[in-house]
């Protein structure tokens, strides 16, 4: 019962470089999210998708592109990294307010 | 805009004894969510505690209970026989019924169980 996966666990960048943060659910959840988790500032929200083919800005969405391939699946893309992207990134999905499930985390850093 | 306020970033607590952590919101609805949320230095983000605004009672989860206050717009978190494997940071989060389940965080409590 894998829940939500999360690839890579950990990523180091140099500034310009591009990357996807790969993200999957098997709870066949309508909505997935992603955030970002920076010391002092609790988990903020990126981009979420509602449904499969749908996706919607969140809080902090600036330097960001996401894609909702298919049900199961939802990527981050950075197209050019920059230092302030360095962050702990968190993808989640849900289906009702009491099944919120997050995965491992990426640990991005952007030197 | 919702916001979700914890003023107190560290607490530290002795091996058995009780914490309560604080966590107040703003907001302007009516029907909405709020959730405990428990990072260990895993990383890993686990669900702790849930409370649905329209229910007066406040949730229990084992040794974990929380203090309701809607018109305070007060959402505590009280953990009693502490344990080791509580030592993590802790987030409050608050969701609007209805906003396709985004969850808005507090900035977090670190907290700390000394045996």
């Amino acid at each position: 019962n894998a829940g939500v996966t999360q690839t890579p666990k950990f990523q180091v960048l140099k500034t310009g470089q591009s990357m996807t943060l790969q993200c999957a659910q098997d709870m066949n959840h309508n909505s997935m999210y992603w955030y970002r988790q920076d010391p002092g500032m609790g988990l903020r929200l990126i981009y979420y998708s509602a449904s499969e083919g749908t996706t919607d800005k969140g809080e902090v969405p600036n330097g960001y592109n996401v894609s909702r391939l298919n049900k199961r699946e939802f990527s981050l893309r950075l197209e050019s990294a920059a230092p302030s992207q360095t962050s702990v990134y968190f993808c989640a999905s849900s289906e009702a307010p009491r099944d919120a499930f997050f995965g491992q985390g990426t640990r991005l850093t952007v030197v | 805009a919702q916001t979700v306020t914890q003023s107190q970033p560290e607490m530290s607590v002795q091996e058995a004894e009780t914490v309560t952590l604080s966590c107040t919101y703003d907001t302007s609805e009516n029907n909405y969510y709020l959730f405990w949320y428990k990072q260990p230095p895993s990383r890993q983000m686990i669900l702790v505690i849930r409370q649905e605004a329209y229910k007066q009672q406040n949730a229990t989860e084992n040794r974990f209970s929380v203090n309701f206050q809607k018109a305070a717009k007060s959402f505590s978190l009280k953990i009693s026989d502490s344990q080791l494997g509580d030592t993590a940071m802790y987030f409050c989060a608050f969701m609007k019924r209805g906003s396709n389940y985004k969850l808005t965080f507090g900035k977090g409590t670190l907290l700390t169980v000394n045996p």
